[in-house]
């Protein structure tokens, strides 16, 4: 158990819909990172935080937004879904601000779009 | 831009033996962190090492060992009398270190199926 939290465990919605991922760093983490896992793409940076300022974007589309707020949680909104966001989301956490630290990943959330 | 190359897309061996999972990385940083995490079918993602770029020493860790070669930009891992437990897809990933703006990098992943 890496102490990371991400709920819920599974998500099937429809094509238009708006989702929201919660995830909860390690106690102590600052930062925040979430990723997509798609078959296709494979292990995609979206987006990360760190007490709870943006830091780095990655390929993350505009109708996906993020935002870490003061107790340090951090919630992924996805909306206007369509079938290819179908993937496994994962958050992590890290100590520190800089990626060179290694990063704690959670159990993933598992978005099937339909 | 920093990329990660891991070729073997699926291996296979049989219980107990040993097996390499290749990385080779690019970057034009002369500083910068390496990583290798391990999903297994459960889905998550736990991490197994981290290793600088000023390090060359292998490093074990029980059944596991790491090969940094910096002249052939590869960072190989090994695990010694594989077991079934071990089945798994295995990441290699890279970042230079900085102020927080640059993403971590994996590659593709090497799945690996041990038989038992």
């Amino acid at each position: 158990d890496s102490g990371v939290t991400q709920t819920p465990k599974h998500l099937i919605t429809a094509t238009g819909q708006r989702v929201t991922l919660r995830c909860s760093p390690r106690s102590g983490d600052l930062s925040v990172y979430w990723y997509q896992q798609s078959l296709d793409q494979g292990l995609q940076f979206l987006i990360h935080y760190y007490n709870g300022e943006e830091r780095a974007k990655g390929n993350i589309l505009e109708r996906f937004s993020a935002q870490q707020f003061p107790d340090l949680h951090s919630e992924l909104n996805l909306s206007s879904l369509e079938l290819g966001d179908s993937a496994l989301y994962f958050c992590a956490s890290s100590v520190a601000l800089a990626e060179t630290y290694e990063q704690y990943f959670g159990p993933g959330t598992r978005l099937t779009v339909t | 831009a920093q990329k990660v190359t891991q070729a073997q897309t699926e291996i296979s061996v049989v219980e107990k033996e040993d097996v390499t999972l290749d990385c080779v990385y690019e970057t034009r940083d002369t500083t910068y962190y390496l990583f290798w995490y391990k999903q297994p079918p459960s889905g998550e993602l736990v991490f197994l090492i981290r290793r600088n770029s000023f390090d060359e020493q292998n490093e074990i860790s029980g059944r596991y060992s790491w090969n940094f070669q910096k002249s052939t930009s590869s960072f190989n891992f090994t695990i010694t009398a594989s077991q079934v437990v071990d089945s798994a897809v295995y990441f290699c990933a890279l970042t230079p270190p900085n102020s927080g703006n640059t993403p971590l990098v994996f590659g593709k992943g090497t799945r690996l199926s041990v038989i038992a």
